[in-house]
């Protein structure tokens, strides 16, 4: 099975500072991966997702990279505000009908003011 | 907006009680998971439903069964509930149908955190 490491498991940064969070899949047949924010009490939200015909994809302040031939996918969060405190979670799946997320372990990203 | 409800946000419950965990989602979604979430752990797959009364097993179902009678209610059983059960369990909602543009994001509900004692 499909098995995603992702690291760092805590980051620390000032605000304004950009955040980077790595990720690596094993399964070549995978082709979605989405990543996940989970504030503290809440359930994971997705904030931004690639598909693996597409290397690199950007919403306002957050981008993800993704290197099929390296089997690796990373986050970019620049400007970085206190409210981007939180644990994110990648995960990868095949993205089919029968959709079944495997997630990294999780990186809490802390945002200092 | 879309939803997916759990039943309770904190549960304190004796070992060996029976205990269930209910889910419901209003997407009307065809797959529905079972996740437990631990410090340092992730978000571990326990069991999955593609359909009404079908279940498959995920990475750690020992000690959990689950039931979907209907679309949209899922619900997590603990058989008889130990310590090492104790944890925080998120349920998760997606879509099967793919749309021109393949999306099959996962909804989560806001967590049920179990204590057994």
């Amino acid at each position: 099975g499909e098995n995603v490491e992702q690291h760092p498991s805590t980051l620390s940064v000032q605000e304004g500072d950009s955040a980077v969070i790595k990720c690596t899949y094993s399964d070549s047949a995978s082709n979605y991966f989405p990543w996940y924010k989970q504030e503290l009490g809440k359930g994971p939200q997705l904030i931004i997702d690639i598909r693996s015909n597409v290397g690199e994809k950007k919403d306002q302040r957050i981008a993800v990279t993704l290197n099929k031939t390296a089997k690796h996918f990373s986050l970019h969060i620049t400007e970085t505000q206190p409210e981007d405190s939180a644990v994110y979670f990648c995960a990868a799946s095949e993205g089919g009908g029968s959709y079944i997320p495997t997630f990294g372990r999780g990186t809490s990203l802390i945002v200092h003011p | 907006d879309v939803k997916v409800t759990q039943s309770s946000r904190y549960l304190v419950k004796r070992t060996g009680e029976k205990v269930f965990l209910e889910c419901v989602q209003d997407m009307d979604h065809e797959n529905m998971f079972w996740y437990r979430q631990d410090p340092g752990l992730g978000l571990r797959l326990i069991y999955f439903s593609y359909d009404v009364k079908m279940k498959e097993k995920g990475d750690i179902p020992e000690g959990y069964s689950v039931s979907r009678e209907k679309k949209e209610r899922f619900s997590l059983i603990l058989e008889s509930a130990s310590t090492n059960q104790t944890s925080m369990y998120l349920c998760a909602s997606s879509s099967s149908w793919r749309g021109p543009i393949g999306s099959t994001e996962a909804f989560f509900g806001q967590g049920t955190r179990l204590t057994v004692v």
